[in-house]
């Protein structure tokens, strides 16, 4: 079955600066990879996602890239701020199937 | 659009009892998805249903656990003869057909004393 790896799995950064997380998957045909995020005591809620069929995906301050060939994907948040504190979960989901398969999740922690 | 509701929030068993999580999909939504989080882990995948069919339950564990999305009514997910390592938040998702975005539950946190 899928498996998917996530690092790091504890971010702390400034406010304002960038964070990246990145996560690598196992099975070759997995096309659809969300990424969620979950604040304490929350539920996860989708924040992007992208198909295989593109590389890059941005929304505002948020960005995925996707390197099919080394089967890895992440996540980049740009001027990030205190309320982007939380936890990041990435997925990925094989074709055949209509399973999400999560990464370990990374906490991030923005500092004021 | 009430979302996907998840009932009771909290659920406090003691060892040896049942406990019965609810997941009511979203308006449209004929997939569920049942996942568990322990406490500063991450989410795995339990079981995957649609109506009257248990589609995928690799990751249910073999005994106790049990789950079914009935033709009326909620998804349940059942868990007998609680004991102190099921305590967890358990999470249900649900997507339209031929979708796979989820949308999740606020989830039902138990508490197995």
């Amino acid at each position: 079955g899928e498996n998917v790896e996530q690092h790091p799995s504890t971010l702390s950064v400034q406010e304002g600066d960038s964070a990246v997380i990145k996560c690598t998957y196992s099975d070759s045909a997995s096309n659809y990879f969300p990424w969620y995020k979950q604040e304490l005591g929350k539920r996860p809620q989708l924040i992007i996602d992208i198909r295989s069929n593109v590389g890059e995906k941005k929304d505002q301050r948020i960005a995925v890239t996707l390197n099919k060939t080394a089967k890895h994907f992440s996540l980049h948040i740009t001027e990030t701020q205190p309320e982007d504190s939380a936890v990041y979960f990435c997925a990925a989901k094989v074709n055949a199937g209509n399973m999400l398969t999560f990464g370990g999740g990374t906490r991030l922690m923005v500092k004021p | 659009n009430a979302g996907v509701m998840q009932n009771p929030r909290h659920l406090v068993r003691r060892r040896g009892q049942e406990a019965r999580l609810r997941c009511s999909p979203m308006k449209g939504h004929s997939h569920v998805y049942w996942y568990r989080q322990l406490p500063e882990e991450g989410l795995k995948f339990m079981v995957y249903l649609q109506k009257e069919n248990i589609i995928d339950e690799s990751g249910m564990p073999k005994e106790r656990f049990s789950a079914e999305f009935p033709k009326e009514g909620p998804s349940i997910l059942r868990i007998q003869q609680v004991v102190r390592g099921d305590s967890a938040a358990y999470f249900c998702a649900s997507s339209p057909p031929f979708n796979v975005a989820y949308t999740f539950g606020s989830g039902t946190r138990l508490t197995v004393v």
